[in-house]
């Protein structure tokens, strides 16, 4: 079984420019999130999709950035215009959900942004 | 929200030695995760914990719900043990998100 892939890997941008980061959960999974960690500071949570309906975006920093889940496969999160804040690692998890019980959340190897 | 503190910060070993890393958290979960970072910042999961004791391998962890904690022992540290250690919780009645802690950042020295 495939895990969570992301894509790319690493990504080099000037600040205003825009970036999109794409996600691909474990096949079967409908819990999508999104997680990022900027420079020395802790893992904290952006959003969370169930198939394509936005479940909890409250930890989305600001109108900056936009997720997307079409079709409730993959999903993308856009960064536009881009801030030197912004820099990090974005990482991407899935779950599936068992009648409500809640499952491990798998992670993807991350999306290393930098702002220049 | 609930809070997440893991210690210690920093440790430093010799190979072969044992660890023991501590995880308290300020509310009930139901899901706690124990991942390992390794030097690419890759997230591995290591064990989904929420009450119980696990093993695999060196590695075994152990959560106390009532007394909201959660320790993670490696024993035998080898030097592709190094990396950062976080923990990671979900609050019961809270919304599917994990809280993460600052992470405990373990050197192993050959």
């Amino acid at each position: 079984e495939a895990g969570v892939t992301q894509f790319p890997s690493h990504s080099v941008i000037e600040k205003g420019q825009t970036v999109t980061l794409r996600c691909d959960p474990i096949s079967g999974h409908d819990n999508l999130y999104w997680y990022r960690r900027v420079m020395g500071k802790e893992i904290k949570f952006l959003l969370h999709f169930v198939k394509e309906s936005k479940q909890d975006e409250s930890g989305m920093p600001n109108n900056r950035f936009l997720a997307e889940r079409t079709g409730g496969t993959y999903s993308t999160l856009k960064v536009q215009p881009a801030e030197l804040e912004d820099s990090g690692v974005y990482f991407c998890a899935s779950s599936q959900d068992r009648g409500g019980l809640l499952e491990t959340q798998y992670f993807g190897p991350g999306t290393r942004l930098l702002v220049l | 929200g609930i809070q997440v503190e893991q210690s210690p910060p920093d440790l430093i070993l010799q190979e072969g030695a044992n660890s023991t890393l501590r995880c308290n958290f300020s509310d009930s979960v139901n899901n706690l995760q124990w991942f390992h970072q390794n030097p690419w910042g890759q997230l591995i999961n290591l064990f989904y914990i929420p009450s119980g004791t696990k093993q695999n391998g060196r590695l075994s962890a152990t959560t106390v719900a009532t007394e909201r904690y959660s320790l993670l022992y490696i024993s035998s540290s080898q030097t592709t043990d190094s990396g950062v250690y976080f923990c990671a919780v979900e609050r019961i009645q809270g919304a599917q998100k994990l809280v993460f802690g600052q992470g405990t950042r373990l050197t192993i020295n050959p």
